[in-house]
């Protein structure tokens, strides 16, 4: 069936580095590909969507890019903060299938 | 307030006895889902439904009933709990009939069932 896997499982940073979480997906009918954060205790919140019309997007400090042939995405944080730590979920989900498929999260720690 | 409330937040219960999770949202969404968070292994989704009386399997349904007689109601069912479905469950919404849009959590129900 379809699958996302995610890495890193853990990773850590100073304050004011780069971060980079990689996913991968199975189902070539992907289409839509969310990244979710999730601070501890609380629910996950979107915070950046690309479709697979684009090749990036950025918002500020955070920024996706989509590879459609090598089926990878990646999340990027640049500038971290310790606000930035939190549990990094991707996600993909297909047109004909109308299910939205997590990984497994990425626990960021940003060391003041 | 826009929202999505799940019912209730805690619960601890015993193997077999029948237990139903409520989910709402005042938000007219389409879409909404059921998902369980378990350490190691991220969200998982049990069952989704696009419209009114239209629900179908997500990736864990095994031990999970849902029903969508109303847009904005989306309970979740157990009907036999098993220590095994001990887990954090989020209820989610989105506008649109699909996965394709941004989902709305709610808080989150923390089950302990033994």
């Amino acid at each position: 069936g379809e699958n996302v896997e995610q890495h890193p499982s853990t990773l850590s940073v100073q304050e004011g580095d780069s971060a980079v979480i990689k996913c991968t997906y199975s189902d070539s009918a992907s289409n839509y590909f969310p990244w979710y954060k999730q601070e501890l205790g609380k629910r996950p919140q979107l915070i950046i969507d690309i479709r697979s019309n684009v090749g990036e997007k950025k918002d500020q400090r955070i920024a996706v890019t989509l590879n459609k042939t090598a089926k990878h995405f990646s999340l990027h944080i640049t500038e971290t903060q310790p606000e930035d730590s939190a549990v990094y979920f991707c996600a993909a989900s297909s047109y004909n299938t109308d299910k939205l498929i997590f990984g497994t999260g990425t626990r960021l720690q940003v060391f003041p | 307030e826009a929202q999505v409330t799940q019912n209730p937040r805690y619960l601890i219960t015993v193997t077999g006895k029948k237990l139903t999770v409520t989910c709402s949202q005042n938000m007219n969404h389409e879409y909404m889902s059921w998902y369980r968070q378990d350490p190691g292994l991220g969200l998982r989704q049990i069952y989704y439904s696009m419209n009114v009386e239209v629900t179908d399997k997500g990736d864990v349904p095994e031990g999970y009933k849902v029903s969508r007689k109303e847009k904005r109601n989306f309970p979740l069912i157990l009907e036999s709990p098993s220590p095994n479905q001990t887990s954090l469950y989020f209820c989610a919404s989105s506008l649109l009939g699909s996965a394709s849009y941004e989902q709305y959590f709610g808080p989150g129900t923390r089950l302990t069932v033994t």
